[in-house]
Parts: C-alpha cells; sequence; structure tokens
C-alpha cells in the first residue's frame, strides 16, 4: 500500500505525559499536513511542510505542539506536556506539488487520562 | 476568513435512491478550491471529488457530482444510486489556491443509508 500511513494508530497517555506520532507520506508527495480532529467536528489545520520546511502554523498550535520534517519525507508531530484537551484523533495528510487534493492518512487517536 | 457550511447534520436516504449534501462557503478570493470528503467510522478521510472556482463544468467522479453554483457560494454533493457502504460523514472542505495550505472544512453530515 503506497498511501499515507501513521504511527501509532491510538495512544493513551496520561496528562503531563509528552507524546510524539509519525507520519509517511506518499513517497512522491513534497507537501506534508497535520491536521486535530475533535469529536463531532471537521478536521482543523495546525501545521504545514513544503519538503522540510514548515511554511504554515496555525494559531491551534501552541508552543508545546512542534513538529518537523527533516528529511523532507516522513514528519513528527510531539506534544509536550499533554492536557487533557489535547485528546482528538490527530491527521495526517499529503499532496503532490501540482495536485490540489490532499491524500489522508488513519489518523492517530490521542486519550489523555 | 474562510467559512464553511454544512447545515445537514444527518441525512437519511433509501437504498438505490439519489441524495444531496449541502454545502456553502464564504470567501473573498477569486482563485479557490472545493472538496468533498468521506470518513467512515474507521476515521479515514477519503477523498471523493474537486472542483475548482474558475472550472467552468461541474465535476463529477463515478456516482459523485458536485453541483458548483458560484453566485450561490454553493457546492452540493450529489450521490447517486446510493449504496449501504455511502453511510459515512461527509465533509466539505475549501482552500483559497493563491495564499494559503490550509484547508477548511465544515462539521460534516452524517448520511446513512436505508436498505
Amino acid at each position: 500500500d503506497t498511501g499515507v500511513s501513521q504511527d501509532p494508530r491510538h495512544k493513551i497517555t496520561k496528562r503531563g505525559q509528552n507524546v510524539t506520532f509519525r507520519c509517511d507520506p506518499i513517497s512522491e508527495h513534497n507537501r506534508l499536513y497535520w491536521y486535530r480532529q475533535t469529536l463531532g467536528q471537521g478536521p482543523e489545520f495546525l501545521t504545514y511542510f513544503q519538503n522540510e520546511a514548515q511554511l504554515e502554523k496555525s494559531r491551534l498550535l501552541s508552543d508545546r505542539f512542534s513538529a518537523e520534517r527533516p528529511k523532507g519525507s516522513f514528519s513528527t508531530l510531539e506534544i509536550q506536556r499533554t492536557e487533557q484537551g489535547d485528546s482528538a484523533m490527530y491527521l495526517c495528510a499529503s499532496s503532490s506539488a501540482r495536485g490540489n487534493e490532499q491524500f489522508f492518512g488513519p489518523g492517530t487517536r490521542l486519550t489523555v487520562l | 476568513a474562510q467559512k464553511i457550511t454544512q447545515t445537514q447534520p444527518g441525512m437519511f436516504v433509501q437504498e438505490k435512491e439519489a441524495v444531496t449534501l449541502d454545502c456553502t462557503y464564504d470567501t473573498s478570493d477569486q482563485s479557490y478550491g472545493l472538496f468533498w470528503y468521506k470518513q467512515p467510522s474507521s476515521g479515514e478521510m477519503i477523498f471523493l471529488i474537486y472542483q475548482g472556482s474558475y472550472d467552468e463544468q461541474n465535476a463529477t467522479e463515478g456516482r459523485y457530482s458536485l453541483n458548483f453554483q458560484k453566485a450561490r457560494k454553493s457546492a452540493n454533493l450529489v450521490i447517486s444510486a446510493s449504496q449501504l457502504g455511502d453511510s459515512a460523514m461527509y465533509f466539505c472542505a475549501m482552500r483559497e489556491l493563491d495564499n494559503n495550505n490550509d484547508m477548511r472544512f465544515g462539521a460534516g453530515t452524517r448520511l446513512t443509508v436505508k436498505p
């Protein structure tokens, strides 16, 4: 399967712990996006990479959140000192330079206890 | 600011019938793209169809078509010949193509196909 993959699929953590999620985009896609989706809502944009450069960050991305894409391939999203409000589905998507549509991964569901 | 409105929290349709899911949007940009995604209970967002603001014809992809009315700023999704597997959440989204890379989503419509 050459689609977008995310790991882990589920993560349960205690409040105050740090968590890191990984996203592997479709191999020829140079654009990568992170979204957060809470129950009953549509996804909300968090950040965008073109190759290894992080070009856009939403105001939703507080100082506790950091994302990287060091070699322009896979990306990681880290949340430090997790809070119960961070509980959500974290979705990764990728697109090619010419394409408008974004292809999503299966998501990582985070539960903060 | 971009805004996407889906006014139907839930919709029911009989199997093999057609259904229209509503979406209106708000933007001051002239160049934008409109998208529909399907999200089954498994959680993955599945791309269905795309319409560019300058496209003169309505987009179609198999059983999916997009009823694009630019003056009304609406981009309704029409699903023909509904199947049980179409039961899912459906999200309308928009991206302003010139300046933004973030895609804004509506709150979604839950479609249930009845046998």
